[in-house]
Order: structure tokens, then C-alpha cells, then sequence
């Protein structure tokens, strides 16, 4: 099965430029996660989609990040405007909510965003 | 959720066993052990996951200790590939819309030619 699908792989901008970045999940996940990541540290959880509700984006910065999944399938991050901290891998994942509850998280390779 | 442990980088021989430790010490009854790896310029991957028996896959096995205060990943015969960051994680759940993954610095696994 392809797996979940990011675009772009990079990204370089100056701060104070917008950006998006999209997220194709694995046909049939209902839920989508956008996380960061900074050098040298794990994945941070930015929001969490169930279909196309937001579950939980209790860490993200919400006067300069804003994320949407119309239509509960491709999902969209966008930053408005950039500070150099947001320069970061920002990373897509989907899971299938199963009746089994023993869900894995699918990851995407990511999308590399400099801000200069 | 209960907080991790992890040294930050060990090294293995290739053709050895890996085994990755992880402290969970506050763990509580219902949340679960995952393991994750992510290599470089990658997004991370799953490995295997368990609650309190040991857990075994294609990939690697997972001990976890009667108190289940510690496990420990094994990879039993570790390749160059295995060269990655480890995540260990405890979650309240295995699935469903409240499944989420928090993500601490991991182990840095370096398996030598």
C-alpha cells in the first residue's frame, strides 16, 4: 500500500513568509497528525485530526499556525507569518482507528522548512 | 503520561544483538509500551509495542519486567540499517481517536561494521 505523502520534501524561506506544507494519509486512516520536529530533539505534537475534527491542537501556536483536512483525507499546515525557531522538520502521520484499538502511527519522510 | 528514560546513544556490532533499555517508573496499569525508530532523514517507524507480556515481531522483541518499571528492545541480529534514533513511549492507549505518541530525545543506535 503507498504509504502517507508530504509536500514539499524542502522548504526555504525568510521570516515573515508564509508557507504550507500538505499531507496525503494512507487511504482508509481517519486520523492525521502533524508534529515538529527541531534538530536533535523528537517529534512534538502539533494537532490531531479525526476525520476532519480536530481532536487536539493544544500545542500549536495558533497566531501563526493554522491547520485544516477538508473533507477528512489531505490535510494542509500552513505558518503565517515565519520566525526563524519555526525552522524544523514537520512531520505527517496517519493511523487507522481500529475496533482492535492497537493502532500504529504511519509517518510520511517529512518536509525540511529553513527559515532565514 | 508516564515519562521515559533512555541513554542517549549506545553502539553495537554488526551481527550482535542490540538491546536498548528504557526506565518507565511511573508507568500506570493501562498504558502501553511502544517502541519507534527513526532513520536518519526519515519519519520515525514503528517497531512493536506491548502492555505487560513480552511481545515478539518480525522486526525485534520487547521485554518488559513484572512491575513493568523497565523494558528492554532487542534486535537480535543488528545490520547497519539498525543505525537509527530509538524511541521508547508510553501511551494510555493503543488506538483509537485518543491515540497520541509523546516523544522524548530516544537512543541513538550506531551498529559498527
Amino acid at each position: 500500500e503507498a504509504g502517507v505523502a508530504q509536500s514539499p520534501r524542502y522548504k526555504i524561506i525568510e521570516k515573515r513568509q508564509s508557507v504550507a506544507f500538505w499531507c496525503n494519509p494512507i487511504s482508509g486512516h481517519a486520523t492525521l497528525y502533524w508534529y515538529q520536529q527541531i534538530l536533535g530533539q523528537g517529534p512534538k505534537l502539533l494537532i490531531q485530526f479525526q476525520n476532519n475534527g480536530v481532536v487536539d491542537d493544544s500545542q500549536l501556536p495558533k497566531d501563526r499556525f493554522s491547520a485544516e483536512r477538508l473533507k477528512g483525507v489531505d490535510s494542509t499546515l500552513k505558518i503565517q507569518p515565519a520566525k526563524l525557531e519555526d525552522s524544523a522538520v514537520y512531520l505527517c502521520a496517519s493511523s487507522l482507528v481500529s475496533v482492535s484499538f492497537t493502532d500504529t502511527q504511519y509517518f510520511g519522510p517529512g518536509t525540511r522548512l529553513t527559515v532565514l | 503520561d508516564a515519562k521515559t528514560t533512555q541513554p542517549p546513544s549506545m553502539d553495537c556490532a554488526e551481527g550482535r544483538a542490540a538491546n536498548l533499555p528504557c526506565n518507565h517508573s511511573t508507568i500506570s496499569g493501562n498504558e502501553y509500551v511502544y517502541w519507534y525508530r527513526q532513520i536518519h532523514s526519515q519519519g520515525p517507524q514503528y517497531i512493536i509495542h506491548g502492555l505487560k507480556n513480552n511481545e515478539t515481531n518480525e522486526m525485534a522483541s520487547l521485554i518488559i519486567t513484572e512491575d513493568r518499571k523497565s523494558s528492554t528492545l532487542i534486535l537480535p541480529h543488528a545490520t547497519l540499517r539498525d543505525t537509527a534514533v530509538y524511541y521508547c513511549i508510553v501511551s494510555p492507549t493503543s488506538g483509537g481517536s485518543n491515540y497520541k505518541l509523546t516523544f522524548g530525545k530516544g537512543t541513538l543506535l550506531t551498529v559498527n561494521p
